[in-house]
C-alpha cells in the first residue's frame, strides 16, 4: 500500500508568487490535514479536511487555502508568497478519527 | 488554544542506556497523545499513542506513561540504540473528526556508541 503521496518534494519560488502543494493520502483515508514545520519547530496545524469539507483551520492568515476533492486528494495553495513562508509542508491523512496520522514526506518550499 | 511543551531540547545518552521524554500539555480536554520520530530529511513517523483513558502503553523498547492529573505525558526507550538517534515529537489532541495535532518544539535525541 502506497503512504501519503505529497508533489513537488522541492520548489523554489520568489516573493509575491503563488504555490500550490498537492496530497493523496492512504487509500481509504477520508481526513486530511496539512502542517508548516518551520526548520527546528514542531509542525504547525493549517487546515484539516474531512468528506470535502474544512473541518479547522489553523492560525494562518488568508493567503493559505486548502480543498479536498471527491477522491480525498487535497491541494494547499498559498498566495502572495512571502520568505518567512519558506518552510517543509507535510500533508497527514488517517482513517477514523480513533487513528493515528500517517504524514507524507512533505515539500520544502524555498521563497527567495 | 492547547500547548505542548517538551523537555528536556536535547538529550544525549550511551548506547544501551534508557532514554526519558517528558511532555506538559495545558488543555485538560485533550485525550490523544502521540509520539513521532522525525529523521533528519525525512517525514515525522508515529511511533506510538496514548487515549487518557489509560496510564500506560509498551511496544517493546518503547513506553509511554500519561499522568492526567498533572497534564504530562512521558515518552521512555530502554536499550537505546545508535538507529533511534532522531528528533521527537509529542503532541496532543481532542477527540473527534475535528481534532488537530498541537505539536511540541522536539526533543533532539543523540545515541553515543
Amino acid at each position: 500500500d502506497a503512504g501519503v503521496t505529497q508533489s513537488p518534494t522541492h520548489l523554489i519560488k520568489t516573493r509575491g508568487q503563488q504555490v500550490t502543494l498537492r496530497c493523496s493520502p492512504i487509500s481509504g483515508h477520508k481526513s486530511v490535514s496539512w502542517y508548516q514545520q518551520v526548520l527546528g519547530q514542531g509542525p504547525q496545524f493549517i487546515f484539516q479536511y474531512y468528506e470535502k469539507e474544512e473541518r479547522g483551520r489553523g492560525n494562518f492568515p488568508d493567503r493559505f487555502s486548502a480543498r479536498q476533492f471527491p477522491n480525498y486528494s487535497s491541494e494547499l495553495n498559498v498566495n502572495a508568497l512571502l520568505l518567512g513562508d519558506s518552510a517543509l509542508y507535510l500533508c497527514a491523512s488517517r482513517l477514523t478519527a480513533s487513528r493515528g496520522y500517517t504524514f507524507g514526506s512533505g515539500t520544502r518550499l524555498t521563497v527567495v | 488554544g492547547e500547548n505542548v511543551e517538551q523537555h528536556p531540547s536535547t538529550l544525549s545518552v550511551q548506547e544501551g542506556d534508557s532514554a526519558v521524554i517528558k511532555c506538559t500539555y495545558s488543555d485538560s480536554a485533550s485525550n490523544y497523545f502521540p509520539w513521532y520520530k522525525q529523521e533528519l530529511g525525512k517525514r515525522p513517523q508515529l511511533i506510538i499513542d496514548i487515549r487518557s483513558n489509560v496510564g500506560e502503553k509498551k511496544d517493546q523498547r518503547i513506553a509511554v506513561t500519561l499522568n492526567k492529573t498533572a497534564k504530562h505525558f512521558s515518552l521512555h526507550i530502554t536499550e537505546t540504540q545508535p538507529e533511534d538517534s532522531a528528533v521527537y515529537f509529542c503532541a496532543a489532541s481532542k477527540a473527534g473528526a475535528n481534532s488537530k495535532l498541537t505539536f511540541g518544539k522536539g526533543i533532539t535525541l543523540s545515541v553515543r556508541p
